[in-house]
């Protein structure tokens, strides 16, 4: 059984800070690591993918990504209320070609 | 990224019958895949459907139930047959990104199905 995990929180941070979503998997053929976003009412948007051991930044937005620990992270600094959203996880490649694995993603609430 | 249109939006339907969704995309892709999302569930993958062959159902998915098309590069349909209230969900298309070989995927905006 493929899986990948997610505290579904709700994470509540205050504007500003840093956020900190944290996904692991199961799956050790897996090869690329999706960060999505999912505002309420709309169907999930791709904002980060990382397949490389080590830290990948995009603007506020950095993925991280060990291995050996099958562990994924997505930190959001200086998080705004319109970050306010459920980010998922998902795995793809290795054994599931092609198919992505869904965590069961994280309630983020960013309060002014 | 390609530009994914859906439809219906969003329908209400009486159980027992069966709805069409179509998936529409702006260029052509090799691989398109369907998705079911139920409240405040994450997204469970029905079937992957590549252009000229038949769509590849995950586990507790059948074709009976939801029979797949994809008679070209660019388009798709899921239709979902004899439905009952536990069909109501969000359907959603996703297709692969082109290039990187990466696997991303990018999903169009979703069909609410409500079933009454």
């Amino acid at each position: 059984q493929k899986e990948v995990e997610q505290n579904s929180g709700p994470l509540s941070v205050p504007e500003g800070a840093i956020a900190s979503l944290n996904c692991t998997y199961s799956d050790r053929g897996s090869q690329s690591f999706f960060w999505y976003r999912q505002y309420s009412g709309k169907s999930p948007e791709l904002i980060m993918f990382i397949y490389s051991n080590g830290d990948k930044e995009d603007g506020r937005f950095t993925a991280q990504l060990n291995k050996a620990s099958q562990y994924v992270s997505l930190l959001i600094r200086d998080s705004q209320p319109s970050d306010s959203a459920t980010y998922l996880c998902a795995a793809g490649g290795g054994t599931s070609y092609g198919k992505l694995t869904f965590g069961q993603g994280t309630i983020l609430t960013v309060h002014p | 990224s390609a530009v994914i249109s859906q439809k219906p939006s969003r329908d209400i339907c009486q159980r027992g019958t069966s709805l069409t969704i179509q998936c529409q995309v702006d260029s052509q892709v090799t691989m398109m895949f369907w998705y079911r999302q139920q409240p405040g569930q994450s997204l469970t993958l029905i079937a992957t459907a590549n252009q000229g062959s038949e769509a590849t159902y995950e586990s507790g998915f059948v074709i009976d139930k939801f029979p797949i098309s994809r008679p070209n590069l660019t388009f798709s349909t899921l239709t979902v047959s004899n439905m009952s209230p536990e069909d109501s969900s969000i359907y959603l298309c996703s297709v692969e990104g082109p290039g990187s070989g990466q696997y991303e995927q990018y999903f169009g905006p979703g069909t609410r199905l409500t079933v009454t």
